[in-house]
């Protein structure tokens, strides 16, 4: 079965360090998105791609980037983590116009 | 698991009951509208969807109204059950960009 899968899915770091999450998918999907899920604030998107090749900022991108090189997985890369970048990241994918299927979640600590 | 929000707009329904959660979106020119469910600690989970061009949608157990003229959005679940307790989020697309996504309402289920 299709499937959208994040790793690790729990992550401590400290601050300063660079950190890389990744998400996989199956779907042959060629939208895939990031979002952080923080207490009081909802889902907020980071950074977003519409195929390989293809990143865009979301509301919440600075200290962060993504690349897409190929269909299947989009990074997020925490350039310095920072302790307000503690959160539970999830990764979700979709087609054009359609159902966005989202990850387990990675639960990151930056001490 | 980590609670996604402390405050919630909250509904508490005895088990049996039918329950009803609203939404109002934002945009006119959406057209397409997803309800998710996310429980504790995992990731949103597609519940159902609806298009601009219907006013209501039936799945198992899960019915979703579309109200255009007041830009509203509601999901119904029959017979709610003690897994059913989640936080529930409506979703937009407004178009060729990600979708929007409310703050969620979290499902409280008495036995």
């Amino acid at each position: 079965d299709a499937e959208i899968t994040q790793s690790p899915r729990h992550k401590i770091t400290e601050t300063g360090r660079q950190v890389t999450l990744a998400c996989h998918q199956t779907w042959n999907h060629n939208n895939m998105f990031w979002y952080r899920q923080d207490l009081g604030h909802g889902l907020r998107l980071i950074h977003y791609s519409y195929g390989v090749q293809d990143t865009n900022k979301g509301e919440v991108s600075d200290g962060y980037s993504v690349s897409r090189s190929n269909t299947e997985d989009l990074p997020l890369t925490l350039e310095s983590a920072a302790s307000s970048q503690t959160s539970v990241y999830f990764c979700a994918s979709s087609g054009w116009g359609e159902t966005q299927y989202f990850g387990p979640g990675t639960r990151l600590l930056v001490l | 698991g980590e609670s996604v929000g402390l405050h919630l707009p909250t509904l508490s329904v005895q088990e049996g009951d039918n329950s009803i959660i609203n939404c109002a979106y934002s945009n006119s020119a959406s057209d397409y509208f997803i309800w998710y469910k996310q429980e504790s600690g995992k990731g949103p989970q597609f519940i159902i969807d609806i298009r601009s061009n219907m006013d209501k949608r039936q799945g198992q157990r899960v019915t979703v109204l579309l109200n255009k003229t007041v830009k509203h959005l509601s999901l119904q679940i029959a017979a709610t059950q003690p897994g059913d307790s989640a936080v529930y989020f409506c979703a937009e697309n407004p178009g060729n960009t990600p979708l929007v996504f409310g703050k969620g309402t979290r499902l409280s289920v008495i036995a």
